[in-house]
C-alpha cells in the first residue's frame, strides 16, 4: 500500500463545474503540499497547510490531520485548469513522498 | 525574485555514459532537493542538500550522486546510465531544511538514454 494515496487518477470537468480531489496518507505528518503540473513537466506549489483550510483565488484545500486526508476542490472550473494534482507529505521530515497524481481536463 | 533554473532542459545520452545536471536554487535559499519522475513510478525523492551536507538520500544506487556548492547551486550526477534512468529530473528550493516548508521547483531536465 502506497503511503499516500490520491483519487481519482483521472478525472474529466466540464467548464464551470465544481472539482474535488482527494488525498489520503497513513504516516504521520508536519505538512501536506499540493502540487500542480502542467504538461512540459514544470511544478508549481499551490498550498502547503498543516491544519484547518486554505483559500487561494478558485483553489481550495483542506486538510483533516486525525482522519490523514486532505481534499483539493477547484470552484468554477476552467480548461486552463487541466493539469495534474499531485499531494506530497514529509516522510519524518526526511524526504517527501508522493501521490500518484490526478490527472484533470476540464472542456469548454 | 528570478525562480529556480535547471541545465540543460534536455539531454540525449547513451547508456554507459554519465551526465551532470545542474540546479540554480532563488536567491537566498540554502536547501535543494532532486526528484525523479518517470511513468511507472511516479515522483520520487533522491536527495536533500542544505548548506553544502546532503542531508537525507532516497533509495537509488551508488551512480546517482550530488554535490552544492557555497552559493547552493547544486549538481547531481549519474555515472554508467541505464536505459531506466530516462526521466524528468526536478530540483526544488526551499529557504529551510526540511519539508514542512513551502517548496519551488525548477522546471526540469528531460534526460533520455538511448
Amino acid at each position: 500500500k502506497n503511503e499516500v494515496e490520491q483519487s481519482p487518477q483521472n478525472l474529466t470537468a466540464q467548464e464551470g463545474e465544481f472539482i474535488t480531489i482527494n488525498c489520503s496518507y497513513s504516516v504521520g505528518i508536519s505538512a501536506l503540499h499540493w502540487l500542480q503540473q502542467h504538461p512540459g513537466g514544470g511544478i508549481v506549489s499551490l498550498f502547503m497547510l498543516s491544519s484547518g483550510k486554505k483559500k487561494h483565488g478558485r483553489l481550495i484545500a483542506t486538510i483533516n490531520i486525525q482522519e490523514k486526508h486532505s481534499s483539493l476542490h477547484i470552484t468554477a472550473s476552467h480548461p486552463r485548469d487541466s493539469a495534474v494534482y499531485i499531494c506530497a507529505v514529509p516522510y519524518n521530515t526526511d524526504k517527501l513522498i508522493f501521490g500518484t497524481g490526478t490527472r484533470l481536463q476540464v472542456f469548454p | 525574485k528570478a525562480g529556480v533554473t535547471q541545465t540543460p532542459r534536455y539531454l540525449i545520452k547513451t547508456r554507459g555514459q554519465q551526465v551532470t545536471l545542474s540546479c540554480s536554487p532563488i536567491s537566498g535559499h540554502r536547501s535543494v532537493s532532486w526528484y525523479q519522475q518517470t511513468p511507472g513510478q511516479g515522483l520520487q525523492f533522491l536527495f536533500e542538500y542544505f548548506s553544502e551536507t546532503q542531508r537525507n538520500k532516497g533509495n537509488f544506487p551508488g551512480r546517482f550522486s550530488g554535490r552544492q556548492f557555497s552559493n547552493s547551486r547544486s549538481e547531481m550526477n549519474v555515472s554508467t546510465l541505464e536505459l531506466g534512468d530516462s526521466a524528468l529530473y526536478l530540483c526544488a528550493s526551499s529557504s529551510l531544511a526540511r519539508f514542512n516548508n513551502e517548496q519551488f521547483f525548477g522546471p526540469g531536465t528531460r534526460l533520455t538514454v538511448l
